[in-house]
């Protein structure tokens, strides 16, 4: 019975690369939120998905981040051209019926360093 | 602005004690989590509430959305329970906002 699965858990690119985080679901969830914490700071929302549909990216940088969560497959958070600034562990988290009924379930986080 | 406001900030505590952590805010809400995170950075979630109180183990949470505050409870702490604990409200059906986290070390 996985639990929510990330990956990559580390990740490194170089200045004007792109980075690719992959967040698989628990089995049955259609709610996606992907999440970032700066080193040192708190956790920051950043998108909430359900299966092909973004429900709110107010999170999101406006610029050089996407994020989606294809009918099939893992949801995708993808930063264009990533800066130093972009260095941060990304959290996705999965539920059932959605943040103000049910349970809340975290990935273990993708660590991103921009050299 | 920061719409929640955990306190305190850092909390030491003597294994065996009776632990409070503190959430307020001030944004109409649909639901609160609690949430912990690990030293390893590992999050999960403890709880889910949206009125009155709820027990896990030796866990209690309660909510007082009149009063826009949560509280976190600990009975009998242990070193294990050292982590980061991070309260979550939900204004409304789709983001969170999150506390700045209560770093809670629980010595031996």
């Amino acid at each position: 019975n996985a639990g929510v699965m990330q990956n990559p858990r580390h990740l490194v690119r170089r200045r004007g690369q792109e980075a690719r985080l992959r967040c698989s679901p628990m089995k049955g969830h259609s709610h996606v939120y992907w999440y970032r914490q700066l080193p040192e700071e708190g956790l920051k929302f950043m998108v909430y998905l359900q299966k092909e549909n973004i429900i709110d990216e107010s999170g999101m940088p406006k610029e050089r981040f996407s994020a989606e969560f294809p009918k099939e497959g893992p949801s995708i958070l993808r930063i264009q051209q990533v800066v130093r600034g972009d260095s941060a562990a990304y959290f996705c988290a999965s539920s059932l019926t959605g943040v103000s009924t049910g349970e809340l379930f975290f990935g273990e986080g993708s660590r991103l360093t921009v050299l | 602005k920061n719409e929640v406001e955990q306190s305190p900030q850092n909390l030491t505590a003597q294994e065996g004690e009776f632990i409070t952590i503190n959430c307020s805010y001030s944004v109409g809400i649909s639901a609160l989590h609690w949430l912990q995170q690990h030293p390893g950075g590992g999050i999960v979630s403890l709880f889910m509430l949206s009125s009155g109180k709820k027990k896990h183990g030796r866990l209690i949470a309660t909510i007082n959305i009149q009063e826009k505050h949560s509280s976190l409870h600990i009975t009998a702490s242990h070193p294990r329970d050292s982590a980061v604990y991070i309260c979550a409200v939900i204004p409304s059906l789709k983001k969170f906002y999150f506390g700045t986290g209560t770093s809670l070390t629980v010595i031996p």
